[in-house]
């Protein structure tokens, strides 16, 4: 079974650009989240879908950070502009409703120029 | 508010010593914890979880970990460290009381290397 997909897997774009990043669950996980992973720290929850609604953005920054996962399955992060204090990695994971487990994807590195 | 602390940034063991990488928790209800796994350019991978059942549970790779709530810890543990250890472990605890894991919240980290 494929694991969560991620792409790209690196980027680099000068600040001011948009930038978006895909993410594509595992089979049959209703549940997605968007983490953001700063350069020596821990991930930090963005975005929780439940099949195609946000449930909990409360962490997303909504001036220049968007999300959607319009069918319920793959999802997008977008940013624009960038800033240079976006440079992280951006970790996407899903969960199977009955399952307590998270299963992470390789992450998308930003690097804001 | 659920929160943990990594006591320890770097942690360098010897191949074929024992690992100890500690862990405080702090919650206002009955904790799920976890421990996540971290090489390099890979995406986390769970290596154990705590739910309410076993104080001292078992994962992947021969790692273990003892729920101890008196001291609110969940060390992590392994008896001989091998050299594919190497990477940055976190713990882990979640936010929604029952285990589901709608929010991981996640320690700072622990790089540990294994010298040869």
């Amino acid at each position: 079974e494929a694991g969560v997909v991620q792409s790209p897997r690196y980027k680099i774009i000068e600040k001011k650009q948009p930038v978006a990043f895909w993410c594509n669950p595992i089979s049959g996980h209703n549940t997605l989240y968007w983490y953001r992973q700063n350069l020596g720290q821990g991930p930090e929850l963005l975005i929780r879908y439940e099949n195609e609604e946000a449930v909990d953005d409360s962490q997303l920054p909504k001036d220049r950070f968007s999300a959607e996962r319009l069918k319920g399955v793959d999802s997008t992060l977008k940013i624009q502009p960038a800033e240079l204090g976006d440079s992280a990695v951006y970790l996407c994971a899903s969960r199977e409703f009955s399952y307590n487990e998270q299963f992470f994807g390789p992450g998308t590195r930003l690097t804001v120029l | 508010a659920q929160s943990v602390t990594q006591l320890d940034s770097h942690v360098s063991v010897s191949e074929g010593t024992p690992v100890l990488l500690r862990c405080n928790y702090s919650s206002s209800y009955s904790p799920s914890l976890f421990w996540y796994v971290q090489h390099p350019n890979k995406g986390l991978q769970l290596l154990l979880k705590y739910t309410s059942a076993a104080t001292l549970v078992k994962g992947i790779n021969g790692f273990e970990a003892e729920f101890k709530k008196s001291e609110t810890s969940f060390h992590l543990t392994k008896p001989s460290a091998h050299m594919s250890d190497a990477a940055e472990y976190f713990c882990v605890v979640s936010d929604e009381y029952g285990g589901a894991t709608n929010k991981l919240i996640f320690g700072t980290g622990t790089l540990l290397a294994v010298q040869p």
